[in-house]
């Protein structure tokens, strides 16, 4: 079945430290979205990118990177730069890079900074 | 600027009520979509609807209907007879606007349905 896998679906991060989040697609889309998600405060957009090897910043992009190699992967890096990162990180996917057609998800990663 | 408003945070319902959940927006586009989605407590986002600004009938699916009213900029969201499984927080969106490749979410409402 396509869709996207998040991994992992909770994962706790030292402060001072960096950590990635995966996430995979199978659907052959071409754009792929990150968004932090924190209670109260909706879904906020971190970075997209709608083809391999480019990216755009979000709104909230500061503390975060990522990097878009392959089609089917944009793994976000959440750096010691970051300074509130706990929260629920939701990953998406739309069809030939164009919003219109909506997104479809990921089931989501839950950092917690211990 | 491309804005989704969805003022209730919090609605809780006994089973079999009606519940209609609200959707205000702001576009500097004249034609666009509008969407909702719905994450129940395991996290994911689930697609429920996509609808063009053009076209403004109300649309029903099962328990679900919407009510699009371009004059008032609202898409307004009803679930009829509500379940247990439907307590979950919905997300209006739209794009955000400008050729812009990304969406625009409202807050959310989390709806709880009580047996």
């Amino acid at each position: 079945d396509g869709g996207i896998t998040q991994s992992p679906k909770y994962l706790f991060r030292k402060e001072g430290q960096n950590v990635t989040l995966s996430c995979e697609q199978n659907l052959n889309h071409d754009a792929m979205y990150w968004y932090r998600q924190d209670p109260g405060q909706g879904l906020r957009l971190i970075y997209y990118s709608q083809i391999v090897n480019d990216f755009q910043k979000g709104d909230i992009a500061e503390g975060y990177s990522v990097s878009r190699e392959k089609k089917e992967s944009f793994p976000l890096t959440v750096t010691s730069a970051q300074k509130n990162p706990t929260a629920f990180y939701l990953c998406a996917s739309s069809i030939a890079g164009t919003v219109n057609y909506g997104y479809t998800f990921g089931s989501g990663t839950r950092l917690t900074v211990v | 600027a491309q804005k989704v408003t969805q003022a209730q945070t919090e609605i809780s319902v006994v089973e079999k009520e009606d519940v209609t959940l609200d959707c205000v927006y702001e576009t500097r586009d004249t034609t666009y979509y509008l969407f909702w989605y719905k994450q129940p407590p395991s996290g994911e986002l689930v697609f429920l609807i996509r609808r063009n600004s053009f076209d403004e009938q109300n649309e029903i699916s099962g328990r679900y209907s919407w009510n699009f009213q371009k004059s008032t900029s609202s898409f307004n969201f009803t679930i009829t007879a509500s379940q247990v499984v439907d307590s979950a927080v919905y997300f209006c969106a739209l794009p955000g606007g400008g050729g812009s490749e990304k969406l625009v979410f409202g807050k959310g409402t989390k709806l709880t349905v009580n047996p």
